[in-house]
């Protein structure tokens, strides 16, 4: 089973370059999220679908467009790449039953983006 | 994020030697959940909490949250060099999906 796919692996930009980074998860959840993973920080929330059709920003979203291109697939876009936005990127994904009930995120390995 | 508190940063510990981890909330917590991440690689899902008092095991680690749902732990029995990598906890605040998380804790295993 593949779970959630993200590519690339590793990425360099130069600033003000942009690039999209994809995610996919095999796993039929309704909810996939955004989040960037900086030392000491923990993993903040960039952007979050809810469901297809839906995207809400999360605690960071400034610098990022995404788009839910269907249930499967969730893509985050840099359009004009700044030092700032060096990090972690993981995409996670999930599938809550009702909405007072939480289910545990799964995640792929992450995208290691870095702009000079 | 400051709203989840998680300690220590870094932990060394001896192999076979018992270690816990804290992660603390000044709210109360619709649900609580820890992951571990090993070096370059994304989270694992280790065990979810959401009631008081709730305690979880699977192999040697052991996870609890407190009565008021603020404060859970995690404990390692006979650490293993397996177990080394980065621990996050987090946490639902409210009903909807999004999730705050700790800082980690990077746990060093020493043979």
């Amino acid at each position: 089973n593949a779970g959630v796919t993200q590519t690339p692996k590793f990425q360099v930009l130069k600033t003000g370059q942009s690039m999209t980074l994809q995610c996919a998860q095999d796993m039929n959840h309704n909810s996939m999220y955004w989040y960037r993973q900086d030392p000491g920080m923990g993993l903040r929330l960039i952007y979050y679908s809810a469901s297809e059709g839906t995207t809400d920003k999360g605690e960071v979203p400034n610098g990022y467009n995404v788009s839910r291109l269907n249930k499967r697939e969730f893509s985050l876009r840099l359009e004009s790449a700044a030092p700032s936005q060096t990090s972690v990127y993981f995409c996670a994904s999930s599938s809550p039953i009702g909405r007072q009930a939480h289910q545990p995120q799964h995640f792929g390995d992450g995208t290691r983006l870095s702009i000079l | 994020s400051q709203e989840l508190e998680q300690s220590p940063q870094s932990l060394i510990v001896q192999e076979g030697k018992n270690l816990t981890i804290n992660c603390t909330s000044s709210k109360t917590l619709y649900g609580l959940y820890w992951y571990k991440q090993k070096y370059g690689e994304g989270l694992i899902f280790l065990m979810m909490l959401q009631k008081g008092g709730e305690e979880k095991s699977h192999e040697k680690i052991t996870a609890k949250l407190d009565e008021k749902k603020q404060q859970s732990s995690l404990h390692i029995t006979a650490s293993q060099p397996s177990h080394a990598g980065i621990y996050l906890c987090g946490a639902a605040m409210d009903s909807n999906y999004q999730l705050i998380w700790g800082a980690g804790t990077k746990l060093i295993i020493k043979p």
